[in-house]
């Protein structure tokens, strides 16, 4: 079990440009979650896909960021255009099962974005 | 509002000294509360769970936790502190949204142990 890849590890932009991380979640997990974390903000949940479908948006910041899951190995957060304010550690977690109270969240190691 | 708080920003310890890191909740209904760690670099660990049944509950690397229903916390213990488990320690509430759940996650609380 390689755990949660997330790709790239550090991504350095200019303001404006566009921006995909990309997350392959756990083998059998049907739950993933995109994350952000910031040193004024903490831990963010930004969206949620069960069976590759979007349950929960509400914490996507604005229009510039989106995020899909075109299969059950696979997630993309893009963001674009990039703006300084969005630089922080974007996590990606999958759980199995949609019911999350019972199950763990496995966290990969998280992409740090800096947008200058 | 549903909520998780931890309420210490720092906490420091010598090694072999016993450890709490501190965790209030405010949540509708009974509540499944977790303990996460994060090492530098690293995404969050699952340490531990309380779903239901005993109020204390054990979990990975030593650590266990005491649900208080009636305080409405669920703090982190450790009756001998290393220095490895120096890290920042997040507690989380899960919270049902319309079809589903999520975790909230509290402002997380860094651990010192010094030797």
């Amino acid at each position: 079990d390689a755990g949660v890849i997330q790709s790239p590890r550090h991504e350095v932009t200019e303001m404006g440009q566009e921006v995909t991380l990309r997350c392959k979640p756990i083998s059998g997990h049907n739950s993933l979650f995109w994350y952000r974390q910031t040193m004024m903000r903490g831990l963010e949940l930004l969206i949620y896909f069960n069976n590759n479908v979007p349950i929960d948006d509400s914490g996507m910041p604005e229009d510039r960021f989106s995020a899909k899951m075109p299969n059950a190995s696979f997630s993309t957060l893009k963001i674009q255009p990039s703006e300084p304010r969005d630089s922080a550690v974007y996590f990606c977690a999958s759980s199995p099962g949609a019911e999350t109270g019972g199950r763990a969240l496995h966290f990969g190691n998280g992409t740090r974005l800096t947008v200058t | 509002a549903q909520s998780v708080a931890q309420p210490e920003d720092q906490v420091n310890v010598a090694e072999g000294n016993p450890l709490t890191v501190k965790c209030t909740y405010s949540v509708s209904g009974n509540p499944y509360l977790f303990w996460y760690v994060q090492y530098p670099n690293r995404g969050l660990q699952f340490l531990l769970k309380y779903i239901t049944g005993d109020n204390l509950v054990k979990g990975s690397y030593g650590f266990e936790a005491e649900f208080n229903k009636s305080q409405t916390s669920f703090h982190l213990k450790k009756p001998s502190a290393l220095v490895s488990d120096s890290a920042l320690y997040f507690c989380a509430v899960r919270v049902p949204m319309d079809s589903s759940y999520k975790l909230i996650f509290g402002s997380g609380t860094r651990l010192l142990v010094r030797p």
